[in-house]
């Protein structure tokens, strides 16, 4: 079983839905990101979360430290959202989900 | 916030040659950095650490004389794949550790296409 886990793989809505990306994961952390990887490979980091919540324009990001469990939402979805978005957590090294396909259909 | 600079963003070169991926912590020192590497549709997994001043960790399965890893300064890692071969076409991406330790500040990425 991978310590960190995502879901769902791959996701299709239209454009203006709420979107919501979990991740859960199974070993202790310091903290957890979240990246978004566009068509081409290129690595955005979105945000990096200890406790609570965080909101950065139509991202928001939550982690709930006992649960061992992630969200990231993306309101008003758009096109340009569409990527791989990625959940990272900080144990005693970086371990990578393996990523959530998201395609927004205009 | 600390930006990390990974040049270049893409690289194509021959089988045989090699090739150098630059990372730069731009505004603060970084005594560790990290390598990655994706193949299509997999995670990205840990390839090294690269520590200032040392020699580098290498993740078991990951050849130290292909990979070589340097890290002669606090804010410059760099990566060179030597005989490069069409195996090794991966996306590669570095990250640093920041001042507190829990921080990591993530490089672009590299696309590497070997013909």
């Amino acid at each position: 079983k991978n310590e960190v886990e995502q879901s769902p793989q791959n996701l299709t809505a239209q454009e203006g839905e709420f979107i919501t990306i979990n991740c859960s994961y199974s070993v202790g952390i310091s903290a957890l990101h979240w990246l978004q990887q566009h068509p081409g490979g290129g690595i955005v980091s979105l945000f990096m979360l200890s406790s609570g919540k965080k909101k950065h324009g139509r991202l928001i990001a939550t982690i709930n430290i006992q649960e061992k469990h992630s969200s990231l939402h993306i309101t008003a979805s758009h096109p340009r959202d569409s990527a791989v978005y990625i959940c990272a957590v900080n144990a005693d090294k970086i371990i990578f989900g393996k990523g959530t396909r998201l395609h927004i259909l205009p | 916030g600390a930006v990390v600079s990974q040049h270049p963003s893409w690289v194509i070169c021959k089988s045989g040659t090699s090739v150098k991926i630059e990372c730069r912590s731009l505004d603060f020192q970084a005594t560790t950095m990290f390598w990655y590497r994706q193949f299509p549709k997999q995670s990205l997994m840990l390839m090294a650490t690269s520590n200032e001043g040392s020699k580098a960790t290498y993740e078991q399965g990951v050849e130290k004389d292909k990979f070589l890893i340097n890290h002669a300064s606090l804010t410059l890692s760099t990566l060179t794949v030597t005989s490069a071969h069409p195996e090794d076409s991966s996306f590669y991406i570095c990250s640093a550790d920041g001042a507190v330790g829990t921080e990591a500040f993530f490089g672009q990425g590299t696309r590497l296409t070997v013909v």
